[in-house]
């Protein structure tokens, strides 16, 4: 149990066009889903925070513009990368927390883009 | 200073030998504490979490937790080569719906 997938596991693009990453969780119903990002040989640092049915609250320094998030269901989140850039290339990852189950968060496999 | 602080190594220790990693968090409000494992190239997997001080024991893991020295450790018994690998600290300081802070991670490397 606790499974969350992701969707692409990687995407390459090229520099302006937008890029959608899609975050399910399999088995179980998040209300609430992280998104993350992980440059190479640093720590993953916090995006935003998505809440079904409501809007997501970004962190400090994250256009909320740029990184358009969704939380239209209890098993699926969106992030939309729009108009992206080389330096928004990264390693995408998601989590969601289990309401049932101690609400501990569970990781996506994640996504890497890369922008041309 | 930040938030969470981990020596980014590499640890090297030798196979079935103890492994120990080591965490400083600065927000002394946190209240819960996770060590992740991160492969290279892969999303980090949730080992352990630990909520009082003490000792929490999960087979060959073990997390100490001190909040007066707002320090967390964990201890990898019979280390194998499996588990080289990026260790991350992380705290949170609210409830299960609040965000997780990390550090920079610990790479781990178990030598044959």
């Amino acid at each position: 149990g606790a499974v969350v997938s992701q969707h692409p596991s990687w995407v390459i693009c090229k520099s302006g066009t937008s890029v959608k990453i899609e975050c399910r969780s399999l088995d179980f119903q998040a209300t609430t889903m992280f998104w993350y990002r992980q440059f190479p040989k640093q720590s993953l640092m916090l995006m935003a925070t998505s809440n079904e049915g409501s809007k997501a609250t970004y962190e400090q320094g994250v256009e909320k513009d740029k990184f358009l998030i969704n939380h239209a269901s209890l098993t699926l989140s969106t992030l939309t990368v729009t108009s992206a850039h080389p330096e928004d290339s990264s390693f995408y990852i998601c989590s969601a927390r289990d309401s049932a189950r101690e609400g501990e968060q569970f990781f996506g496999p994640g996504t890497r883009l890369t922008v041309l | 200073q930040k938030e969470v602080e981990q020596n980014s190594g590499p640890l090297s220790v030798p196979e079935g030998a103890i492994a120990s990693l080591n965490c400083t968090y600065s927000d002394r409000g946190s209240q819960s504490f996770f060590w992740y494992r991160q492969y290279s190239g892969k999303s980090p997997e949730l080992i352990m979490f630990i909520y009082s001080n003490g000792d929490k024991e999960d087979g060959r893991f073990t997390a100490q937790l001190n909040k007066a020295s707002q320090y967390v450790s964990l201890l990898i018994r019979d280390s194998q080569p499996s588990d080289s690998a990026t260790y991350l600290c992380a705290v949170r300081r609210g409830g299960t719906a609040s965000k997780l802070t990390f550090g920079t991670g610990t790479r781990l490397q178990v030598t044959l």
